[in-house]
């Protein structure tokens, strides 16, 4: 069966950094497209990054230059490093598992790990 | 960017209605549009891909149609584990983009 499972979220000062993982099992990280996405308390999903199995990488405007998204295929890992956070980066912070090439929809997902930046 | 504008953003009804949430996106995305549900405290489900195929798993009481700009999503003879969050999503371009939801509540 295909599990993630996110590790990492905490709490945060603003301008802090803070990177989280997702380990998977049931399928190999390294020959999927994967992803995050996030959800502020109370609001809706917001697409964060995706890497392709080839290793190109794309971002949300509101998060460029600031996270770097990652994999370890070794370890079967996805991570997102997360610098500079500012009180608008709180969010339960989802990895997802993209359906396949050419078709960036997401058919499994973590339970997710909530990241709070605040003083 | 394209935007997804979903509605209504809350729905009542009961048991046993059918119900249509409408998705409506900035410029044409083909069929590239998703649809999730999602429970309160946990992670998003996919229901529907590429506007109208239903995921494997998923109850045929779920429907999806559309293309271009309009998209709706319908649940048929509606059950008490239905009642929750929908959110569209397209896929046709980067950003990818999401709807901001649709509560179904119990009337």
């Amino acid at each position: 069966d295909v599990q993630l499972v996110e590790s990492g979220g905490g709490l945060v000062q603003p301008g802090g950094s803070l990177r989280l993982s997702c380990a998977a099992s049931g399928f190999t990280v390294s020959s999927n497209y994967m992803s995050w996405v996030r959800q502020a308390p109370g609001k809706g999903l917001e697409w964060v990054s995706l890497i392709y199995s080839g290793g190109s990488t794309y971002y949300a405007d509101s998060v460029k230059g600031r996270f770097t998204i990652s994999r370890d295929n070794s370890k079967n890992t996805l991570y997102i490093q997360m610098n500079s956070l500012r009180a608008e980066d709180t969010a339960v912070y989802y990895c997802a598992r993209v359906m396949s090439v050419g078709a960036n929809y997401f058919d499994s997902w973590g339970q997710g790990t909530l990241v709070t930046v605040s003083s | 960017d394209i935007q997804m504008t979903q509605s209504p953003s809350t729905l009542s009804a009961s048991v046993g209605d059918s119900v249509t949430i409408t998705c409506r996106a900035s410029q044409s995305i083909s069929s590239w549009l998703a649809w999730y549900q999602q429970k309160p405290g946990k992670a998003p489900k996919l229901l529907i891909y590429k506007a109208s195929s239903l995921e494997s798993g998923v109850p045929s009481r779920f429907s999806g149609s559309g293309s271009g700009t309009e998209f709706t999503l319908t649940i048929s003879s509606l059950q008490p584990d239905d009642f929750s969050t929908y959110y569209c999503q397209q896929y046709n371009s980067y950003p990818l983009t999401f709807g901001g939801g649709t509560k179904v509540e119990i009337k």
